[in-house]
């Protein structure tokens, strides 16, 4: 069984510009959601898909869209990009919109802007 | 919305002794307590979780308490051990596996 993935790892962008982060969900995965990490701070919510439909967001402003695509795959796009924008960004997938509860989470992917 | 704080930001233990790490949430109608533990570098993993219907969940040397009343959760770990070293996040939900509102985290160091 394949974990969830996520790329890339790292990542530089300077502010103002647009970046795309991706996911994998773990096989049998219908949903997926989106946190984000500032260092030293707990994830917070930026979003969930759920057969392709967002389904909850959190307190971020509409800069930050996503995509789940029909393998439920998923991505995250962050326009306008401002320094405080720098966090890991972590993907979890769940079995289905209403799961045992467990959230599975990527790796991450550490964005830095300058 | 939920707001979860989380004590103490850091803890430092002797291996065998134990640890307690504690929550308050502000949405009464939250009944899904995850928590999930981070090592350096690593992604975060579900440790334990309880739902409003319990009071209190173990699993090995790990133990949750739910006050629903008073709005705050705590966990136990007892007998750690060096590898118990990481940060401890708190969370809460409304639904189980949605939209989870994560506390500021604690750094547990166990010293051999």
């Amino acid at each position: 069984e394949t974990g969830v993935t996520q790329s890339p790892t790292h990542l530089i962008k300077t502010r103002g510009q647009q970046v795309t982060l991706r996911c994998s969900s773990q096989s049998g995965h219908n949903t997926v959601s989106w946190y984000q990490q500032a260092l030293g701070q707990g994830p917070q919510f930026i979003f969930q898909y759920y057969r392709e439909e967002e389904n909850g967001r959190g307190n971020f402003p509409p800069r930050f869209s996503g995509l789940q695509f029909p393998n439920y795959s998923s991505e995250l796009n962050v326009n306008a990009l401002e320094l405080d924008d720098s966090a890991l960004y972590l993907c979890a997938s769940s079995p289905s919109g209403r799961s045992t509860g467990e959230l599975f989470f990527g790796e991450g992917s550490r964005l830095t802007v300058l | 919305g939920e707001n979860v704080e989380q004590h103490p930001s850091t803890l430092s233990v002797q291996e065998g002794d134990s640890a307690v790490i504690k929550c308050t949430y502000s949405d009464s109608a939250s009944n899904y307590f995850p928590w999930y533990k981070q090592e350096l570098g690593k992604r975060p993993q579900l440790i334990i979780d309880i739902r409003s219907n319990v009071g209190e969940k173990k699993d090995q040397r790990i133990a949750v308490t739910l006050n629903k009343t008073a709005k705050h959760f705590s966990l136990h770990i007892t007998e750690t051990q060096p590898e118990d070293s990481a940060v401890y996040f708190c969370a809460a939900s409304r639904q189980a596996g949605n939209m989870l509102t994560f506390g500021g985290g604690t750094r547990l160091m166990v010293k051999p």
